[in-house]
């Protein structure tokens, strides 16, 4: 049981590029999350998904997409990378909206 | 929405001495008070949570009280330990459209010196 997994663990893009972060989760958890963390920032939602084939908007979402094929993974992508986009980015599912989050270990961006 | 403040931004403490750390919230149908410890480098981890149906909960070395009249709750570490460096966040279930999220509060950086 690994809980929630993230790939990759750490990238570096120049302005302008894409790449797609992933997330897996094996608790069957209908609930996904894709935070960022800025320093003294706290976590901050991007977007957030309730279940298979859904996905809504969370508190900073653009510059984002995502994507939910599969109940188990949650797709965060970037399409045009930009230095304001560096931080650390965290996966988390849940149960439901209101129960326990797990986290993922994380993905450090860094956008030059 | 939901407005959590978190109050120190860093805290150091003498190993054995406790460690207190206070978050306010403002819409009072909050009803879930999660706190997550994160060390450096890694996930933020669950450590403790409070629902609005009681006053305070205690787990071995932490502690956590509720005033929902003041709409403020706490983390109370006792006995503090080096392992116990960390970031500290706190998080208040809040409601958003049609949607239960949380909002968390900007962390508290503990540094126990030994």
């Amino acid at each position: 049981n690994a809980g929630v997994t993230q790939t990759p663990k750490f990238r570096v893009l120049k302005t302008g590029q894409s790449m797609t972060l992933l997330c897996a989760q094996d608790m069957n958890h209908e609930y996904m999350y894709w935070y960022r963390q800025d320093p003294g920032m706290g976590l901050r939602l991007i977007h957030y998904s309730v279940g298979e084939g859904t996905t809504a908007k969370g508190e900073v979402p653009d510059g984002y997409n995502v994507s939910r094929l599969k109940k188990q993974n949650f797709l965060l992508g970037l399409e045009s990378a930009a230095p304001s986009q560096t931080s650390v980015y965290f996966c988390a599912s849940s149960f439901t909206s209101g129960r326990t989050q797990y986290f993922g270990p994380g993905t450090r961006l860094l956008v030059l | 929405g939901e407005n959590v403040e978190q109050h120190p931004s860093t805290l150091s403490v003498q190993e054995g001495d406790s460690a207190v750390i206070k978050c306010t919230y403002s819409d009072s149908a909050s009803n879930y008070f999660p706190w997550y410890k994160q060390e450096l480098g890694k996930r933020p981890q669950l450590i403790i949570d409070i629902r609005s149906n009681v006053g305070e909960k205690k787990d071995q070395r932490i502690a956590v009280t509720l005033n929902k009249t003041a709409k403020h709750f706490s983390l109370h570490i006792t006995e503090t330990q080096p392992e116990d460096s960390a970031v500290y966040f706190c998080a208040a279930l809040g409601r958003s459209y049609n949607f239960n999220k949380f909002y968390f509060g900007s962390g508290t950086k503990l540094n126990v010196k030994p």
